[in-house]
């Protein structure tokens, strides 16, 4: 079975440019997350999905964080503009819906560099 | 609210040393209790879970026990190897809510 995907892995940019990160789940994981992983901590959810809606975003940015799922699938993250703080890896996850809905299966990361 | 309290780093041990990490919670309701680990380049792999007071969660050798009277979840090991080099996370999730609550997590590092 494929895990959780991500692209890029890596990626440096300016401060105030744009940025934006891409998930493929696991298939038939209804259930998606976003979360921000800032050095030396641990990972805080940005938004979670569930199929194509949004079932939290409380702790989005939502000033200069956006996120979509189309179609239930595949999701992107997007920062517009960026600033040094969004310094970060950015994990997706994805889970199945039902009573294994804590078990949530990680994708390797993007690592974002704000200069 | 729901937190998690994780001991600090770093941790270094050598070859076939016991392991103890420390994790303590607060939850809002009935939390179920995780371990993840990352290792260096990869990404968080789901390590044990408990979902009830008094389950014990095992793999790969570590051990957590869920204590409710206590609200802790601490991460044991007999013998570490080389191969346990990691980041290790204390994580929950309350169940309505299903996103994790991470601590802040600890590295570990063995030496031969």
């Amino acid at each position: 079975e494929a895990g959780v995907a991500q692209s890029p892995r890596y990626k440096i940019i300016e401060k105030r440019q744009s940025v934006a990160f891409w998930c493929n789940p696991i298939s038939g994981h209804a259930t998606l997350y976003w979360y921000q992983q800032i050095l030396g901590q641990g990972p805080k959810l940005l938004i979670q999905f569930q199929n194509n809606g949004v079932v939290d975003d409380s702790q989005l940015p939502k000033d200069r964080f956006s996120a979509e799922r189309l179609k239930g699938v595949d999701s992107t993250l997007k920062i517009q503009p960026a600033k040094l703080e969004d310094s970060a890896v950015y994990l997706c996850a994805s889970s199945l819906w039902g009573t294994d809905t804590y078990e949530q299966y990680f994708g390797p990361g993007t690592r974002l560099t704000v200069t | 609210g729901n937190s998690v309290t994780q001991m600090e780093g770093p941790v270094t041990l050598s070859e076939e040393a016991f392991l103890t990490i420390n994790c303590t919670y607060t939850a809002t309701g009935y939390p179920s209790l995780f371990w993840y680990v990352q290792y260096p380049g990869e990404g968080l792999q789901l390590l044990l879970k408990a979902t009830k007071a008094d389950d014990k969660g095992s793999n790969k050798g570590f051990e957590a026990t869920y204590r409710k009277e206590t609200t802790s979840f601490h991460l044991e090991k007999g013998s570490v190897q080389v191969s346990d080099s990691a980041v290790y996370f204390c994580a929950l999730s309350v169940a309505g809510a299903n996103n994790l609550f991470f601590g802040t997590g600890t590295r570990l590092t063995v030496i031969p």
